[in-house]
């Protein structure tokens, strides 16, 4: 059973960017949730992807996009980079059908703005 | 928003002790899970306990859950350095739902 992958590890970007990360959910599982965790905070929802549907979005702007793919993998994409957006982003994967309620997470994406 | 709130903010103790986590939460919830951060990296989930469940144990793990108190605590017992992590609590509000996080407990282990 493979687990989650998020890529790349590390990404320097310049504000006004776009960015695309990349999450590989575990096998068998067919939710994505995307977490922002600002430096020294708890991760905060961004949204979620159910079988290649938005499921649920948290508080973030429009310019936060995301897809989810047949195979259950998924891409964040943030446009007009800000200097704000300078966090680590968590990727997560689930199984809505099973009742299994636990997350399993990437390692994340460690982004900075400059 | 962060519906849990983890206290204290910062433990620190020596190998060997227990240390022990709280989180209070403002909603109500269909479970609470625990995770654990080592140094900025992704979380691991450590226990989900449901809504009608008072105590779980998982190894050197204890957790419970007051739902009339809206709180929960995490103990780990006879600690090691290698539990040197942040520690937080997750709340489900429905089953499956997006989970929301406190902003979590640092805790060192002193050799």
């Amino acid at each position: 059973e493979t687990g989650v992958t998020q890529s790349p590890t590390h990404l320097i970007k310049t504000r006004g960017q776009q960015v695309t990360l990349r999450c590989s959910s575990q096998s068998g599982h067919n939710t994505v949730s995307w977490y922002q965790q600002a430096l020294g905070q708890g991760p905060q929802f961004i949204f979620q992807y159910y079988r290649e549907e938005e499921n649920g979005r948290g508080n973030f702007p429009p310019r936060f996009s995301g897809l989810q793919f047949p195979n259950y993998s998924s891409e964040l994409n943030v446009n007009a980079l800000e200097l704000d957006d300078s966090a680590l982003y968590l990727c997560a994967s689930s199984s809505l059908d099973r009742g299994d309620y636990g997350y399993t997470f990437g390692s994340g994406t460690r982004l900075t703005v400059v | 928003s962060q519906q849990g709130e983890e206290d204290p903010q910062a433990l620190s103790i020596q190998e060997g002790e227990n240390a022990t986590m709280n989180c209070s939460y403002k909603t109500s919830i269909n479970n609470l899970q625990w995770y654990r951060q080592n140094s900025g990296r992704g979380l691991v989930h450590l226990i989900l306990i449901r809504s009608n469940e008072r105590e779980k144990h998982s190894g050197r793990l204890r957790v419970t859950l007051d739902t009339s108190k809206k709180s929960s605590s995490l103990l780990i017992t006879a600690s090691r350095a290698a539990d040197t992590a942040s520690y937080f609590c997750a709340t489900d509000p429905s089953g499956n739902t997006p989970l929301v996080f406190g902003k979590g407990t640092r805790l060192s282990v002193i050799a």
